[in-house]
């Protein structure tokens, strides 16, 4: 069955430092989505991405951070300078069209910022 | 309020059924999901129920939605030592792209 994947699934990095975590979503899906889920916390909603363009953010997500699909395969999240509270798990998603029922998840990257 | 709400723990007996609650919060919300999280791993995505729905059965998984009280519950039959996670409703509000979750209800199933 097609899965959404990412990598690293693990990453550490210092305060200050620029991180990329990258996923590749299911083949014949067009919208993408980055979550984040801080340690015992809720899952919240960064990102959508659809035809090369944002369509969708939040508040979390603001000018630290940046998305984009490279080629036809990679949908990627940059953190330009990581902050200690930008730890977290790193979810990825997506969906076949807008309006779809429901959104894939790959397993998560795990970002700790020392 | 503006959450989507659960309780955050849930134990039960091996073999016994388990219902875990949610109240959502919009009631132009499409669809509602059921996400199961083990630890360490990412989201696995349960069942879903359209909001044209009361009920969704999936083999153990039983979804009921009561539209007027915006509340999903999701019913695990002949729990096992496997079904132990956090389990995560989500509403899709307004045909808007992005999911809100709940906190988690975190399962334990006692042998």
């Amino acid at each position: 069955e097609p899965e959404v994947t990412q990598t690293p699934s693990h990453q550490v990095t210092q305060m200050g430092q620029e991180v990329i975590l990258r996923c590749v979503p299911i083949s014949n899906h067009l919208y993408f989505y980055w979550y984040r889920q801080i340690l015992g916390q809720k899952v919240e909603f960064l990102v959508s991405f659809y035809n090369n363009e944002i369509s969708e953010k939040s508040e979390i997500f603001d000018d630290q951070f940046s998305v984009e699909r490279p080629d036809g395969s990679n949908f990627t999240l940059k953190i330009r300078s990581t902050k200690l509270e930008d730890s977290a798990m790193y979810f990825c998603a997506s969906s076949t069209q807008r309006g779809q029922e429901t959104q894939y998840f790959g397993p998560g990257t795990r970002l700790l910022v020392l | 309020g503006e959450d989507v709400e659960q309780s955050l723990f849930l134990s039960v007996r091996e073999g016994d059924s388990s219902v875990i609650n949610c109240t959502y919060t919009d009631s132009s919300s499409t669809y509602l999901y059921w996400y199961k999280q083990e630890p360490g791993a990412g989201l696995q995505l349960l069942t879903y129920i359209f909001s044209n729905m009361d009920m969704k059965q999936d083999q153990r998984l039983t979804v009921l939605l009561n539209k007027k009280d915006k509340h999903l519950s999701l019913r695990i039959a002949d729990t096992q030592t496997g079904d132990s996670a956090i389990y995560f409703c989500a509403e899709r509000r307004d045909y808007g792209q992005n999911f809100v979750f709940g906190p988690g209800t975190r399962l334990s199933v006692l042998p």
